[in-house]
């Protein structure tokens, strides 16, 4: 079965520090992996996604993310917050194929941002 | 062109009730897909659409969900005899191929079913 965890539900940055968002996989077979972000009462948006190309994927707004596969992990970057950036993150791993590419989410991490 | 529209965006209902959620997804895109999103449960797979065919269906919690596609483009998520915990913000999305693991899925707005 294929699982991400998220490690933080909340992180607070101040706008123009950096951001990290972390998450951990789980998956039997080689993932695919996304970083979705949702913007209150709007729908979630892809930022990034890891399909075992490049292992430093770079997305929309400046954040990128690097998938690990020793350590399991696929860390969400950026190197200076926004106050447009808060919002609430999903880290996302996709059943390979097969498996009609469902997606299993993570339990999100709320990000805010602060002047 | 336009992204995954769904409607209602908000819908009130009595318990008991039956409800009609519908989708529109990406012109052209083959691979349809429903989402719940509730306090309790995060973010949930309801089922797949490949074409007007659902060969993933895994997700539907009880009998009382049902959905079906027309035409390889409209969807419609049904919801018999509404309960409480049903109350959810369900979420469509599609894909242009034929599901493969890296397809990014386009979600759309949501619909908010409040059950009375």
């Amino acid at each position: 079965a294929q699982s991400v965890t998220q490690l933080d539900s909340h992180v607070s940055v101040s706008e123009g520090t950096p951001v990290l968002l972390r998450c951990n996989y789980s998956s039997s077979y080689s993932p695919s992996l996304f970083w979705y972000v949702q913007h209150p009462n709007k729908g979630l948006q892809l930022l990034l996604k890891y399909t075992s190309a490049a292992t430093l994927v770079k997305g929309i707004n400046g954040f990128e993310a690097e998938f690990k596969k020793s350590e399991t992990s696929f860390h969400l970057t950026k190197p200076s917050a926004h106050m447009s950036d808060a919002a609430e993150y999903f880290c996302v791993v996709s059943v390979p194929p097969g498996g009609g590419n469902k997606l299993t989410f993570g339990t999100g991490t709320q990000l805010k941002v602060e002047l | 062109g336009a992204g995954v529209s769904q409607s209602p965006s908000n819908k009130v209902t009595e318990k008991g009730k039956d409800v009609e959620l519908r989708c529109d997804p990406i012109s052209g895109h083959t691979a349809l897909y429903w989402y719940r999103q509730s306090l309790g449960q995060g973010l949930e797979f309801l089922i797949y659409f490949q074409g007007n065919s659902a060969p993933d269906k895994s997700g539907l919690p009880s009998d009382r969900f049902s959905a079906e596609r027309t035409g390889g483009s409209v969807s419609t998520l049904t919801i018999q005899r509404t309960q409480q915990e049903d109350s959810a913000v369900y979420l469509c999305a599609s894909s242009l191929r034929r599901g493969g693991a890296s397809d990014t899925q386009y979600f759309g707005p949501g619909t908010r079913l409040t059950v009375l």
